[in-house]
């Protein structure tokens, strides 16, 4: 089981909108809708943002949004603000076990 | 809400064994999934195991099948992560995380529990 892959780091000015690849195949982002994103800040535990390719928990912004097309899924941040610098994974359900993204680190610019 | 707890930091020499737990609390909390992430220094979250509380039920992540050991109480809520014989590249932070079944997301997170193996 491969890492999903990631960009590395992803910039943007405030009130820009950016947007995180993450890549896997058919045994995993492909062959489930079970996409799940986690905003992970420095010293903290992650937080789920994004669950079933395109579903925000309650209390998540709406400048989230999230898709999935074939074995990529994509994260759309919206609005960037000064609070969105983090780092952020992609997670996939991948047939009884899951797998994470290499991560990629957000900078507010 | 579920709360989740996790045991506090260990140092450890290399070869010795150690056991990390994660304690959840919550309305029907047998019916929760408690799976365990690691962090090594300054890289990525990575997927270890994970374990139904009801019938304990295990899926390890390919890369960390016989390397550790999950287990679980029922009773207490509780899940554990154990080492027979630790090492160098062992450093690292570990997450629990729960869910419940069913679900496919990890809402409730640990603090988290640095493990040092240094000697």
């Amino acid at each position: 089981q491969s890492a999903l892959t990631q960009p590395a780091s992803v910039s943007g000015s405030p009130g820009q909108s950016i947007t995180i690849s993450c890549t896997g195949t058919s045994s995993d982002v492909g062959g489930y809708d079970y996409v799940s994103w986690y905003q992970q800040h420095p010293g903290k535990a992650p937080k789920v943002i994004i669950y079933d390719v395109t579903n925000r928990p309650s209390g998540v912004s709406n400048r989230f949004s999230a898709s999935k097309s074939g074995n990529t899924a994509s994260l759309t941040i919206s609005g960037l603000q000064a609070e969105d610098e983090a780092d952020y994974y992609c997670e996939s359900f991948a047939g009884g076990v899951y797998v994470f993204g290499t991560g990629t680190k957000v900078t507010v610019l | 809400e579920v709360q989740v707890a996790q045991s506090g930091a260990e140092v450890k020499n290399p070869g010795e064994s150690l056991e990390i737990s994660c304690q959840g609390s919550g309305n029907d909390f047998a019916n929760y999934w408690i799976g365990w992430v690691r962090q090594m220094p300054g890289k990525g979250l990575e997927w270890m195991a994970i374990i139904y509380l009801r019938n304990s039920d295990t899926k390890y992540s390919p890369s960390f099948q016989g390397q550790v050991t999950i287990s679980a109480d029922k009773s207490i809520g509780t899940a554990y992560l154990q080492w027979r014989s630790l090492k160098a590249s062992d450093t690292a932070m570990y997450y629990c995380a729960t869910t419940r079944n069913g679900n496919y997301r990890w809402d409730f997170w640990g603090q988290g529990t640095l493990v040092t193996v240094s000697s």
